[in-house]
């Protein structure tokens, strides 16, 4: 049962550099999630995409892009990456927007020096 | 005045004990309230979740929500030291704009 599965686990990055983070769901789900996780600061929603085909701003979008690639698929990008983008970040997945679990990949935890 | 407030822990228990754990909201427009559990490096993973006032029990655990006085509980009765993690609330509403908001977690600790 794989589940949500995201890539990498770990990355350092250097400030001003780039990267993709990867996530699949095998569960046949519409709706997908990034969030970041911060001490003290919870989870708080990057992007979601309701749907294949959608996607739309949470609660702090800035300096991150997103793709939903197919019903599979959601990457986050950082184009120009901060120290401010330090954080543990979660891919999620559920049935429809509205559903109350949402099921969390193993997370990334991303360091930019 | 954050949405969720959830007191961060660090909780220490024995164990045996029975452990409650709470959040307050400020919206009243949350209709749906669940609980994670999210274990050290790992992500989250939902417990129960309740919809409106009242209670949900399963196994161990039981859900409480008091929406006139915007309070949720998890209570875990005969904590194990398996059950140390951190716990997170949720709530959401679907009705217009869509929000699903997670409270910042309590870390739970359960001595042996």
């Amino acid at each position: 049962n794989a589940g949500v599965t995201q890539t990498p686990k770990f990355q350092v990055l250097k400030t001003g550099q780039s990267m993709t983070l990867q996530c699949a769901q095998d569960m046949n789900h519409n709706s997908m999630y990034w969030y970041r996780q911060d001490p003290g600061m919870g989870l708080r929603l990057i992007y979601y995409s309701a749907s294949e085909g959608t996607t739309d701003k949470g609660e702090v979008p800035n300096g991150y892009n997103v793709s939903r690639l197919n019903k599979r698929e959601f990457s986050l990008r950082l184009e120009s990456a901060a120290p401010s983008q330090t954080s543990v970040y979660f891919c999620a997945s559920s049935e429809n927007r509205a559903n109350t679990e949402a099921f969390f990949g193993q997370g990334t935890r991303l360091t930019v020096v | 005045q954050k949405e969720v407030e959830q007191d961060p822990g660090p909780l220490s228990v024995p164990e045996g004990a029975i452990v409650s754990l709470n959040c307050t909201y400020s919206n009243s427009a949350f209709q749906y309230f669940m609980w994670y559990r999210q274990y050290s490096r790992k992500g989250p993973e939902l417990l129960m979740y309740t919809y409106s006032s009242g209670n949900k029990e399963d196994g161990r655990f039981t859900a409480q929500v008091d929406k006139s006085s915007k309070y949720i509980s998890l209570f875990i009765r005969d904590s194990q030291p398996s059950d140390s993690a951190t716990y997170l609330c949720a709530m959401i509403f679907t009705s217009g704009t869509y929000k699903y908001i997670f409270g910042t977690g309590t870390r739970l600790k359960v001595l042996a």
